[in-house]
């Protein structure tokens, strides 16, 4: 089944590490997407990749990096430079189209 | 993207319809209107989309009026399994890029026994 895999579930890290959150699809979308959702709130977009080779920030990239190198892959690294990486992180993906995004399962970020 | 508005909160009791409402009087002619929901600790999960048309799927029909300010999402038989967050998003989908949907706060539904 096609669909998009965030590894892994739960992740933590101790204060000052970089660390690196897995977003793969086999959907063959175009675009990816990843958003931050802290406790209560609605999501917000850290980057987003239209094409590979190519990466724009959304609304609070600082502290974050992405690449993508390959279509299938659009990896998060949380910087130590990100003052509250403690989060749940959502990765999606789009076709071009009117069909909207297919979002992983997340993962929540622990840093202690 | 066009600014929504939902209610924070909701119940509806097993077996009844939920109407959730959405206010979007800014939504442009060219933006739709999404339904995605989110169960705890989960993605949120596409529900249903339209244009200005009234959509029907297994899931769930989504009524938008006529001039295009407000939809209403329905699910016709509410089961316990449906507690969530609805996020009602007017978004434009960029056929050519990626287009960056706003999600909101949404509306928190306890469907109840």
């Amino acid at each position: 089944d096609g669909g998009i895999t965030q590894s892994p579930k739960y992740l933590f890290r101790k204060e000052g590490q970089n660390v690196t959150l897995s977003c793969e699809q086999n959907l063959n979308h175009d675009a990816m997407y990843w958003y931050r959702q802290d406790p209560g709130q609605g999501l917000r977009l850290i980057y987003y990749s239209q094409i590979v080779n190519d990466f724009q920030k959304g609304d609070i990239a600082e502290g974050y990096s992405v690449s993508r190198e390959k279509k299938e892959s659009f990896p998060l690294t949380v910087t130590s430079a990100q003052k509250n990486p403690t989060a749940f992180y959502l990765c999606a993906s789009s076709d071009r189209g009117e069909w909207g995004y297919t979002f992983g399962s997340g993962t929540r970020l622990t840093v202690v | 993207d066009a600014k929504t508005t939902q209610p924070t909160s909701m119940d509806c009791a097993e077996g009844r319809a939920a109407n959730l409402p959405c206010n979007h009087s800014t939504i442009s002619g060219n933006e739709y209107v999404y339904w995605y929901r989110q169960i705890h600790s989960q993605g949120p999960q596409y529900i249903i989309h339209g244009l200005k048309n009234n959509e029907t799927n297994e899931m769930a029909s989504l009524i938008i009026t006529e001039d295009r300010k407000s939809s209403t999402l329905i699910l016709p038989h509410a089961t316990l399994r449906d507690t969530a967050v609805y996020y009602c998003i007017a978004g434009y989908i960029n056929t050519g890029t990626a287009s960056k949907l706003t999600f909101g706060t949404g509306t928190r539904l306890q469907v109840t026994l």
